[in-house]
């Protein structure tokens, strides 16, 4: 079983910043099974990136993903007030779902 | 439009069953993949079970022999049946859904369930 960990665990920034979360996981995989999710408090998630960058419908263009191997990136080119909230990477293999632990992006 | 409306949560004494359902709209849920994913209080995300398209079943170790995915197809509603549950399984509830079986797409937004005597 791939495990996920996401870092840092908090990332205090500023609007109008650049926000670089990372996502390890602990076995390189061939495919291109990771995804992000974005949560703002007492919401439910919501799907930002999958297939490591492809955007989801209706996701502003400041949301990127990229990486392979075991090495996974999202990145928010400029922080809106409403980005600041949780993140979480998402991993498939073999009718196996896991998350990463969240990176929480707060105002600083 | 997707939405996704989960209900029947709420209070169970340990070892207790409640069954949790997901009505489902703007698309038909034996079509596509359905999940139930949890998040016990100020935690992250944990993965539940998912139930293909053709049927099949599938279930994280945590919940394996107690947790029973299932869909109505005349409703288009998804259900987790919940047995023997305990303080651990205290969460909140989300289903959610995907054509793609390796992402979920569309989420509703959640029903909480508490295990406590």
């Amino acid at each position: 079983e791939i495990v996920l960990t996401q870092s840092p665990g908090t990332l205090s920034l500023s609007p109008g910043e650049r926000a670089t979360l990372s996502c390890r996981a602990s076995q390189t995989f061939d495919y291109t099974y990771l995804a992000w999710y974005q949560q703002r408090p007492g919401q439910a998630p919501r799907l930002l990136i999958h297939d490591v960058s492809r955007r989801a419908t209706g996701i502003p263009d400041r949301f990127s993903g990229s990486g392979s191997g075991t090495d996974f990136t999202l990145t928010i080119s400029r922080l809106e007030p409403e980005d600041f909230a949780v993140y979480y990477c998402q991993h498939y293999d073999n009718s196996l779902w896991t998350f990463g632990q969240g990176t929480k992006v707060e105002i600083k | 439009e997707v939405q996704l409306v989960e209900s029947g949560g709420g209070l169970v004494q340990p070892g207790g069953s409640l069954r949790l359902s997901c009505a489902a709209s703007g698309f038909t849920v034996f079509r596509n993949y359905m999940t139930w994913v949890r998040q016990a209080p100020g935690k992250g995300l944990e993965w539940v079970s998912t139930i293909y398209s053709g049927g099949s079943t599938y279930y994280a170790d945590s919940v394996k022999g107690r947790f029973t995915i299932s869909r109505d197809n005349s409703k288009n509603t998804l259900h987790l049946q919940m047995n023997n549950l305990s303080a651990e399984d205290t969460a909140v509830y989300y289903c959610a859904e995907g054509l793609h079986i390796v992402y979920f797409e569309n989420w509703g937004q959640g029903t909480l369930v508490t295990v406590s005597s």
